[in-house]
């Protein structure tokens, strides 16, 4: 069974900060999305990567898909209340069938005015 | 506003009852996915339906199931719900019936089930 494990599980930061949350697999995946669900809302979709290696910048949040496409970070530079959430990882195992994503049970982010 | 509307947003029913929920997809999306979600186990994909026709099948129990009209509108139905069956349940949209790496879903706002 793939699995994607999400670290760390809660982070409590002042706005200002950076941060950085994992997320990580033993099995390779042909693409990887990450999401921000606000409470009371479903999951919106911030980014995929497919590439191993590859970076993606969004504003202050930079994507990075290892290498080996096992696992992926996400980075936020001087982060905001509104960044506040829980970021969800999303992985298609098989390349062109992302019907079945693997989800990882997410980060919860507070940032703190 | 997603476009994906799901109703209602809450529903508090009683053990061994029968519930429908509701979604309707963004304008132009044939794919309709249902997920739950809960504290202890995140995610699960429930089931897919693309076009009116079941397209993959996830970890969806026995009590529960599922269509998609001819309008592209789906229902989830749960039955002989238990106290375990209380989740967020996400009903989203896709374009296509796999989707291109880049595609994501867009997911609605959910249903709220409460089962005392």
């Amino acid at each position: 069974t793939q699995l994607l494990e999400q670290s760390p599980q809660f982070l409590s930061i002042q706005e200002g900060e950076n941060l950085t949350v994992y997320c990580n697999s033993s099995s390779v995946f042909s693409s990887l999305q990450w999401y921000r669900q606000e409470p009371g809302e479903g999951p919106v979709l911030l980014v995929t990567v497919v590439t191993g290696g590859e970076v993606k910048k969004l504003k202050r949040l930079t994507f990075q898909f290892g290498d080996a496409r096992k696992d992926s970070s996400l980075h936020i530079t001087a982060a905001q209340p509104g960044d506040t959430g829980l970021y969800l990882c999303a992985g298609a195992p098989n390349a062109g069938n992302n019907r079945k994503l693997i989800w990882g049970l997410g980060t919860s982010l507070a940032v703190n005015p | 506003d997603s476009g994906v509307t799901q109703t209602p947003k809450h529903l508090i029913t009683a053990t061994g009852q029968r519930v429908t929920l509701r979604c309707s997809p963004r304008s132009g999306d044939l794919s309709v996915y249902w997920y739950q979600q809960s504290l202890d186990q995140g995610l699960q994909f429930l089931i897919q339906y693309y076009n009116g026709e079941e397209r993959a099948k996830g970890n969806i129990l026995e009590r529960f199931s599922a269509q998609q009209f001819p309008d592209l509108h789906s229902e989830l139905n749960l039955s002989s719900l238990e106290l375990g069956d209380s989740a967020l349940y996400f009903c989203a949209s896709s374009v296509g019936v796999i989707g291109p790496p880049n595609y994501g879903y867009t997911f609605g706002s959910g249903t709220r089930l409460t089962v005392v």
